[in-house]
């Protein structure tokens, strides 16, 4: 089973951030969080992935809880080829788990 | 970063015939790699794990008969739907392990008359 828990959907307008959620209240202290994305049709695409501190590439910033039981995934100016499913996953990092998805949030990005 | 390509990205096929999809590791090499199923509005279920040079793994209610999985070499792991139904048809997507990240293909549609 998936180890985290997402809304299931959102809507956001275009132009403004888009901030998902993602609760893990039983993530280990050697697993990470990654975040995916996929936009219909398509494989998922990686978009970025942290332990304990705040993270941020091109794509998007990751904030985790000091606790780490949650995170947040900020798109700081969600455009409409933003609106795909989100998927917040845990697992060790170096490891060759298996990837587990949940459901996921469907974003909606709004003109 | 790492590129994970899957052929054919559709195929049509006879309810009873046999389809191949190919995953491929383009530009590193892959141990491990992973085959997903995905129902339309659903998430992807992990169907079993091929690891090179050995026999696949398996999930739960997924019937290594009907779904064989060869992985020959480090860049490339094969799915035969055997005797394929139209409840296989689906979306199926593969990935690849790289140094920390799994790498997905873009899948392959199958749909099955």
């Amino acid at each position: 089973d998936a180890k985290t828990t997402q809304p299931p959907s959102m809507d956001c307008a275009e132009g403004r951030a888009a901030n998902l959620p993602c609760n893990h209240s039983t993530i280990s202290g050697n697993e990470y969080v990654y975040w995916y994305r996929q936009i219909h049709s398509q494989g998922p695409q990686y978009i970025i992935h942290g332990l304990k501190n705040n993270e941020t590439n091109e794509m998007a910033s990751l904030i985790i809880t000091e606790d780490r039981k949650s995170s947040t995934l900020i798109l700081p100016h969600a455009t409409l080829r933003d609106t795909a499913v989100y998927y917040c996953i845990v697992r060790v990092g170096t490891s060759y788990d298996k990837v587990i998805f949940g459901p996921g949030t469907s974003l909606s990005v709004i003109p | 970063g790492a590129v994970v390509s899957q052929h054919p990205s559709r195929v049509i096929c006879k309810s009873g015939t046999s389809v191949k999809i190919e995953c491929r590791s383009l530009d590193f090499q892959a141990t491990t790699m992973f085959w997903y199923r995905q129902f339309p509005k659903q998430s992807l279920m992990l169907m079993a794990t091929s690891n090179e040079g050995s026999k696949a793994t398996y999930e739960q209610g997924v019937e290594k008969d009907k779904f064989l999985i060869n992985h020959a070499s480090l860049t490339l792991s094969t799915l035969t739907v055997t005797s394929a139904h139209p409840e296989d048809s689906s979306f199926y997507i593969c990935s690849a392990q790289g140094d920390y990240l799994q790498y997905f293909g873009p899948g392959t549609r199958l749909t099955v008359l």
